[in-house]
C-alpha cells in the first residue's frame, strides 16, 4: 500500500530557530513529491520536487529530495511566528487515482515569539 | 486567494442525514478532486471528476457521490451520515489531470455530525 510518513508530527520552536521537517514515502510509479503549507484551511503549494539532489528554494524555505532513500526534507531558517502552520507532504498517485495526492499526516509547527 | 470557493463554510448535521457540499473551480480547470481531512490527519482523496465524469476514486463507500457541471462547479453528496464523517472537506481544481503542482485548494467546508 502506498504511504507517506511525516516526522515529527508536531514541533515547537522559538523565532529565529532553524527547523527540519521530514517526509518519507513508499509509492509505486513515483514521479514527484509536493510540499504544502496549511495555515487555516486551504493548503497552499510550496514546492514540487522531481529530481534527487536538486534543492528548491524560496526565501527562507528550501527542500530537497532523495529518490534513492525515498525521503524529502523541508528546511525553514530564521523562523518567524508567521511560519506557524501545518506542513503537508504529498505524492501523486499515478496508479488508480489519476495523479491525485497521497498526503502524510502533516507536521504542526508552532513558532513562539 | 486561489480562485476556488466552497460553500457552506460550516455545517452541522445529525447522524443519518444527507448533505451536499459545493465547490466553484477556477475557470478553465477541467479537473476537480475532493478530499476529506479529519482532525489531526492529512487530507484523504475521495474522488476526482474530469469533464463531468468520475475518473478516479479513493477508498470511500458509495454513499459518497459527486457531480461536476459545465460551469466549473461541483458537488459532493454524502448520504446516511455517520459520526466519523465529521471532517474538513476540501475541493481542489487544476487545468487537467496532470499538472498536479497547479492544483489549487478551496478553503474547505467544516462538517460536524452529531
Amino acid at each position: 500500500e502506498d504511504k507517506v510518513v511525516q516526522s515529527p508530527l508536531s514541533l515547537v520552536v522559538h523565532e529565529g530557530d532553524t527547523v527540519t521537517l521530514n517526509c518519507s514515502y513508499e509509492v509505486t510509479n513515483f514521479r514527484s513529491l509536493l510540499w504544502y503549507k496549511q495555515e487555516k484551511k486551504a493548503p497552499t503549494f510550496l514546492f514540487m520536487l522531481t529530481s534527487s539532489g536538486i534543492e528548491k528554494k524560496s526565501g527562507r524555505l528550501s527542500s530537497i529530495l532523495d529518490k534513492k532513500e525515498l525521503f524529502s526534507i523541508l528546511n525553514i531558517t530564521a523562523t518567524q511566528t508567521g511560519d506557524s502552520a501545518v506542513y503537508l507532504c504529498a505524492v501523486p498517485d499515478y496508479g488508480g487515482s489519476q495523479g491525485n495526492l497521497i498526503f502524510g499526516k502533516g507536521t504542526k509547527l508552532s513558532v513562539k515569539p | 486567494e486561489t480562485g476556488v470557493t466552497q460553500s457552506p463554510t460550516h455545517l452541522i448535521k445529525t447522524r443519518g442525514q444527507q448533505v451536499t457540499l459545493r465547490c466553484s473551480s477556477q475557470s478553465g480547470h477541467n479537473t476537480v478532486s475532493w478530499y476529506q481531512q479529519a482532525l489531526g490527519q492529512g487530507p484523504q482523496f475521495i474522488f476526482q471528476y474530469y469533464r463531468e465524469e468520475e475518473n478516479g476514486r479513493g477508498n470511500f463507500p458509495p454513499r459518497f457521490s459527486g457531480l461536476q457541471f459545465p460551469n466549473y462547479s461541483s458537488e459532493l453528496n454524502v448520504n446516511a451520515l455517520e459520526l466519523d464523517d465529521s471532517a474538513l472537506y476540501l475541493c481542489a481544481s487544476r487545468p487537467d489531470r496532470g499538472r498536479v503542482n497547479e492544483q489549487f485548494f478551496g478553503p474547505g467546508t467544516r462538517l460536524t455530525v452529531l
